[in-house]
């Protein structure tokens, strides 16, 4: 059973830079899409993008001027950065895995960063 | 972008009622929906694929169908382990979610 872990920092100032690592245990980060969502407190769930494990990328339109997903297979990890956030930007953040034809078989418990000075 | 739009937004039920949520698609999405459960403080929980597939593990009172644009989740005898949020999910193109629907405690 795949288990995935997010970990990082859970305050970041406006303007700054978001930062977060899932951890990918139990099962190996080739040949799956990983994603990143993000479910803003008491609101629902936003698509950010997804990486391959070969390192292509698809983001979100609406943020894709401020994020950068990349993957480290050799650790079984992958990372978001988020730049230039505000308060908007506070959500739970999970990482998951995706399935080749398109949806979510794995989440990450999620990890809640709050944007505020 | 494609919006998906959930109806109701939220509804009450007893246990044991039949329950129907839908999810509808601003332009054709074939069958590339999949349905979502989502209780409080937890991780959502993939039911449905390609909207009509019972995810493995998921109890076979919840079914799905649709194509198109007009997408419904059933759950045929609603138990409380049910009462959770529901969302609905795209993957024709950019990914996008619907906003959800609360199933509550008639």
């Amino acid at each position: 059973q795949v288990r995935l872990q997010e970990s990082g920092p859970g305050l970041v100032k406006p303007s700054e830079t978001l930062s977060l690592t899932c951890t990918v245990s139990g099962g190996s980060i080739s040949n799956y899409y990983w994603s990143w969502i993000r479910q803003p407190p008491g609101k629902g769930l936003e698509w950010i993008g997804h990486i391959y494990y070969s390192g292509s990328t698809n983001y979100n339109p609406s943020l894709k001027s401020r994020v950068t997903i990349s993957i480290d297979t050799s650790k079984n990890q992958f990372s978001l950065k988020l730049s230039s956030v505000t308060a908007a930007d506070t959500a739970l953040y999970h990482c998951a895995r995706v399935h080749t034809s398109g949806w979510v078989d794995s989440w990450g418990q999620g990890t809640l960063v709050t944007v505020s000075s | 972008d494609i919006q998906l739009t959930q109806s109701p937004s939220s509804l009450s039920a007893s246990v044991g009622d039949r329950v129907t949520v839908t999810c509808r698609a601003s332009q054709t999405i074939s069958n590339y929906l999949n349905w979502y459960q989502q209780k409080l403080g937890k991780a959502p929980k993939l039911l449905i694929y390609a909207a009509s597939n019972l995810q493995s593990g998921v109890p076979s009172r919840f079914s799905g169908s649709g194509s198109g644009t007009d997408f419904t989740l059933t759950i045929s005898s609603l138990q409380p382990e049910d009462f959770a949020t529901y969302y609905c999910q795209q993957s024709y193109s950019t990914w996008t979610f619907g906003q959800g629907t609360k199933v509550e405690i008639k």
